[in-house]
């Protein structure tokens, strides 16, 4: 697998906060996604980046600023969080096999 | 909008039974099709993948596909405690960038 690091595990933050999700891939994996996960609604796709400085909107991207400077970093800023963000984040890369996606093992982030 | 449906369960099955999970999917153009088991707090974990209509079998677990009928099933045989978990089925995306469209998971429990 790609070896996906996400950080931190956990974070508990305030309305209106900057908030930064770290994703860190040990391998070279081209494609690499962002997913909240919330009941009632499954995984859905945030952003998506295809290599550095290529990344795209996903299904509910608003309110969250990617960025990918290196191949394998692509953090998440909710540039001003809301209750409604509230979630659990994973990171995934997309394999050597295409279509395969990899997932960290997630963040856990409360606003309050 | 693509989508991809499951029964949200709770599916329960005997330990040693056969458990049966099932999902549609809305787009024809798809190629790519993939079972993740999620355990409990945990991340989603690749478990089958499916790419040409029939059957493909690892070990206790056999996928089939049906792309006439846009149907992907996951059997699991001899069902025992540890294969509690929630099921996504994933779909990729014709012409979408190497994204998957998951369903929103069936939970099963196997009861000992």
């Amino acid at each position: 697998d790609a070896g996906i690091t996400q950080s931190p595990r956990y974070k508990i933050t305030e309305t209106g906060r900057q908030v930064t999700l770290m994703c860190h891939q040990t391998w070279s994996h081209s494609y690499m996604f962002w997913y909240r996960q919330d009941l009632g609604h499954g995984l859905r796709l945030i952003y998506y980046s295809a290599a550095a400085d290529i990344t795209d909107k996903g299904e509910v991207p608003d309110g969250y600023v990617v960025s990918r400077s290196k191949t394998e970093n692509f953090p998440l800023t909710l540039e001003s969080a809301t209750r409604s963000q509230t979630s659990v984040y994973f990171c995934a890369a997309e394999g050597r096999a295409k279509n395969i996606q990899y997932f960290g093992a997630g963040t856990r982030l409360s606003v309050l | 909008q693509k989508e991809v449906e499951q029964n949200s369960g709770p599916l329960s099955v005997p330990e040693g039974a056969i458990a049966s999970l099932n999902c549609t999917y809305s787009d024809r153009g798809s190629q790519s099709f993939f079972w993740y088991r999620q355990y409990s707090g945990k991340s989603p974990e690749l478990i089958m993948s499916i790419y040409s209509n029939g059957d493909k079998e690892d070990g206790r677990f056999t996928a089939q596909l049906n792309k006439a009928s846009q149907y992907v099933s996951l059997l699991i045989r001899d069902s025992q405690p540890s294969d509690s978990a929630t099921y996504l089925c994933a779909v990729s995306i014709q012409g979408g960038s190497e994204k998957l469209v998951f369903g929103k998971g069936t939970k099963l429990t196997v009861n000992p």
